[in-house]
């Protein structure tokens, strides 16, 4: 199974809104609703920001949304924050009964 | 609420078997309402699902790595475990496991993550 494809890199400063895009196919990303998000620090384990495309967990702020167009799911940081800096994933469910990650977003905050 | 704890040994030389557990806690690996997966990150690179359990027994595994790859349950210690044989320098990674909501019959998400735990293949 193939990766899903997210950009290497994003950035903005502080108070701005990034997207950071997740395209797959049809096969996963669009042809499910379980496309979740990981905001992950260096040496820590990821956390759940965003599940089933645009829910949050309890704990997350709400600056933090997620969408879904066709084949490709986006995360969406609204008043971007220091703390906001790391590495982001994205996550599907697929039509073979497997999950696949993104390569991976490094979120910098300039 | 479920928390996940990795243990195993941090070396493994090429060529052997990795094996690591995760234990449960404030849940029950017996529940139908998870499947129990693991995911590994070699050193400064992504996310790779490597494969879940569900309390049946039931498994299913990256394609990439199905060939290689175990995972079963023990329900009367709370664990479940992983198996890779033949390693290299490329299993190299940090392991996870994670729990996955079952919703509709899938695994949804994951979360909660254990904290990870770093496998070194070397000689």
């Amino acid at each position: 199974q193939s990766a899903l494809t997210q950009p290497a890199s994003v950035s903005g400063s502080p108070g701005q809104s990034i997207t950071i895009s997740c395209t797959g196919t049809s096969s996963d990303v669009g042809g499910y609703n379980y496309v979740s998000w990981y905001q992950q620090h260096p040496g820590k384990a990821p956390k759940l920001m965003v599940f089933e495309v645009s829910s949050r967990p309890s704990g997350v702020s709400n600056r933090f949304s997620g969408s879904k167009s066709a084949n490709t799911a986006s995360l969406t940081i609204s008043g971007l924050q220091a703390e906001d800096e790391a590495d982001y994933y994205c996550s599907s469910y697929t039509s073979s009964d497997t999950l696949v990650f993104g390569g991976g977003t490094k979120l910098t905050v300039l | 609420q479920v928390q996940l704890q990795e243990s195993g040994p941090g070396l493994v030389k090429p060529s052997e078997t990795l094996s690591l557990i995760c234990t449960v806690s404030g849940g029950s690996v017996s529940s139908s309402s998870y499947y129990w997966s693991w995911i590994r990150q070699p050193p400064g690179k992504g996310l790779e699902w490597i494969g879940y359990i569900y309390y049946t027994g039931s498994t299913n595994y990256n394609p990439s790595l199905k060939s290689r790859v175990s995972i079963s349950v023990d329900t009367s210690k709370k664990q479940f475990s992983l198996r890779v044989r033949s390693v290299t320098a490329a299993d190299t990674a940090v392991y996870y496991c994670a729990s996955s909501l079952m919703l509709r019959g899938a695994p949804a998400w994951f979360d909660p993550w254990g904290q990870g735990t770093l496998v070194t293949v070397s000689s």
